[in-house]
């Protein structure tokens, strides 16, 4: 099992705030490296996927580095707003996702 | 394009019954998946198809068998429903290649009694 740790498990941020999340995966036999975001009701969404070391990927207000030699990836949110609450859920692994438990957000208008 | 469509949308099943969970995608993608939902557990991977005639197990496979029935059609069959299998099964469809993202379903909750 190539277990994946996301943290926080939840923060509640003001709308305007920045802010950061961590999911940390073992660094042996990596392939790629996915962030979701998953809206309550909704499926999961794809954000980015990243494979090289160094990747950095930008998506508007939300962007995602990634450290592969560590074993760690960050999601970044600039100015949050309440439509940016969800969960958002990293998974490492090539066609065999393994799924982090998530990171829930709530932006407080 | 519809993308990932998953029927029915709800379930209950008596502890012993039989059914099918279906899912279709028309983005073309080769490979298909299905997942499980639990509280507190992350999205965990049963079965996925690679591509049309090839099938694999996951994390979590005992208790299921599925089919790819053509590029568009994978199923998820429960032959003997368990209160253990009460959760949202997720069906999702990629490209083969490992960095393609997965595209979603909408998602069916099944509980068993």
């Amino acid at each position: 099992i190539l277990n994946v740790e996301q943290s926080p498990q939840s923060l509640h941020v003001q709308e305007g705030d920045s802010t950061n999340f961590t999911c940390s995966f073992p660094s042996s036999n990596f392939y790629a490296l996915h962030w979701y975001r998953w809206e309550t009701a909704k499926s999961p969404e794809a954000l980015f996927v990243m494979t090289l070391n160094g990747d950095e990927k930008k998506k508007g207000r939300i962007s995602a580095t990634l450290n592969t030699k560590e074993g760690y990836s960050y999601l970044y949110i600039k100015g949050s707003q309440p439509e940016d609450s969800a969960t958002y859920l990293c998974a490492r692994g090539a066609n065999n996702l393994f799924f982090g438990t998530g990171t829930r957000l709530t932006v407080i208008p | 394009n519809a993308g990932v469509t998953q029927t029915p949308k709800f379930q209950v099943l008596k502890t012993g019954q039989s059914m099918t969970l279906q899912c279709a995608q028309d983005m073309n993608h080769n490979s298909m998946y299905w997942y499980r939902q639990d509280p507190g557990m992350g999205l965990r991977l049963i079965y996925y198809s690679a591509s049309e005639g090839t099938t694999d197990k996951g994390e979590v496979p005992n208790g299921y068998n599925v089919s790819r029935l053509n590029k568009r059609e994978f199923s998820l069959r429960l032959e003997s429903a368990a209160p253990s299998q009460t959760s949202v099964y997720f069906c999702a469809s990629s490209e083969a290649r490992e960095s393609y993202e997965q595209y979603f379903g909408p998602g069916t909750r099944l509980t068993v009694t």
